[in-house]
C-alpha cells in the first residue's frame, strides 16, 4: 500500500535560520508531489508542486525552495526564515493527473520565532 | 486558471440539523471537484469527488455534493448533522486534459452543537 511520510511533526526555528522540510512517498512510482501551507484562515495556499525528478513549478514567489532529487522524495527548503513563514506545511501526492485522489502527510507545524 | 471560494468561514449546526457548505469555482477547462476533511493537526482525507458522469456524488460518512456547472457550485450537504462531522472542511479544483495543480479553497469550520 501507499504511504506518505513527513517530519518533522513539529519545529521551532529563530529567524534567519534555515530550514530543511522533507516528504517521502512509499508504494508508488512518479507521482505527482505538492507542498501546501496552511495558515490560519486562509486554507491551503499551493507553494509548488512538481511531476517528475528535478521538475518544480512555483506558485508563489517567497522566501521557500522545493527540490524533488528522488522519485519519491520532496523536500521544502529555506536559507533563511522569516517570521511570516510560520504555519502548517503539508505534503501531498497523486498517482498521475491531479484529478485522482490527492494523499497527505500528516504536516509540519512550523514555528518561527 | 482555477480558483475556489468557500462560503462563511464558520458554520454551527444542531445535531441532527441539515448541514451545506459552499463551494464555489472558477475554471478554465472543465473541472474535477473535490470535497477534504481535516481533523485538529492532522493531514487532509477526501470525502468525496466529482470527475465526470453523474453530477450528484455520495461520499463517506453520508455526505454529498452536487455539481452544477451553470452555477459553478458544489455544494456539500448531509442530512444530519453527527457530532463527530466537527472539522475544517475544504473544497478544491483542478482540471482536466492533464492539469496538475490542485488548488484549494480556504475551508469552512464546521461546529456541530447538542
Amino acid at each position: 500500500s501507499q504511504t506518505i511520510h513527513q517530519w518533522p511533526a513539529t519545529l521551532v526555528q529563530p529567524v534567519g535560520s534555515p530550514l530543511s522540510l522533507e516528504c517521502t512517498v512509499e508504494g508508488t512510482s512518479n507521482p505527482n508531489l505538492y507542498w501546501y501551507r496552511q495558515a490560519a484562515g486562509r486554507g491551503l495556499q499551493l507553494l509548488f508542486y512538481s511531476v517528475g525528478i528535478g521538475q518544480i513549478s512555483s506558485e508563489v514567489p517567497q522566501n521557500l525552495s522545493a527540490s524533488r532529487p528522488q522519485d519519491r522524495q520532496f523536500i521544502l527548503s529555506s536559507k533563511k526564515l522569516l517570521l511570516s513563514d510560520s504555519g502548517f506545511y503539508l505534503c501531498a501526492w497523486v498517482q498521475g493527473q491531479a484529478n485522482t485522489e490527492a494523499f497527505f502527510g500528516q504536516g509540519t507545524r512550523l514555528t518561527v520565532v | 486558471a482555477q480558483s475556489v471560494t468557500q462560503l462563511g468561514s464558520h458554520v454551527s449546526v444542531s445535531e441532527g440539523a441539515l448541514v451545506l457548505l459552499r463551494c464555489n469555482y472558477s475554471s478554465s477547462v472543465p473541472p474535477y471537484l473535490f470535497w477534504y476533511v481535516q481533523y485538529p493537526n492532522q493531514g487532509l482525507q477526501l470525502l468525496l469527488k466529482y470527475t465526470t458522469g453523474a453530477t450528484l456524488v455520495k461520499g463517506i460518512n453520508g455526505f454529498e455534493a452536487e455539481f452544477k456547472k451553470s452555477e459553478t457550485s458544489f455544494h456539500l450537504t448531509k442530512p444530519s448533522a453527527h457530532m463527530s462531522d466537527a472539522a475544517e472542511y475544504f473544497c478544491a479544483v483542478t482540471g482536466s486534459g492533464g492539469y496538475n495543480k490542485l488548488i484549494f479553497g480556504a475551508g469552512t469550520r464546521l461546529a456541530v452543537h447538542p
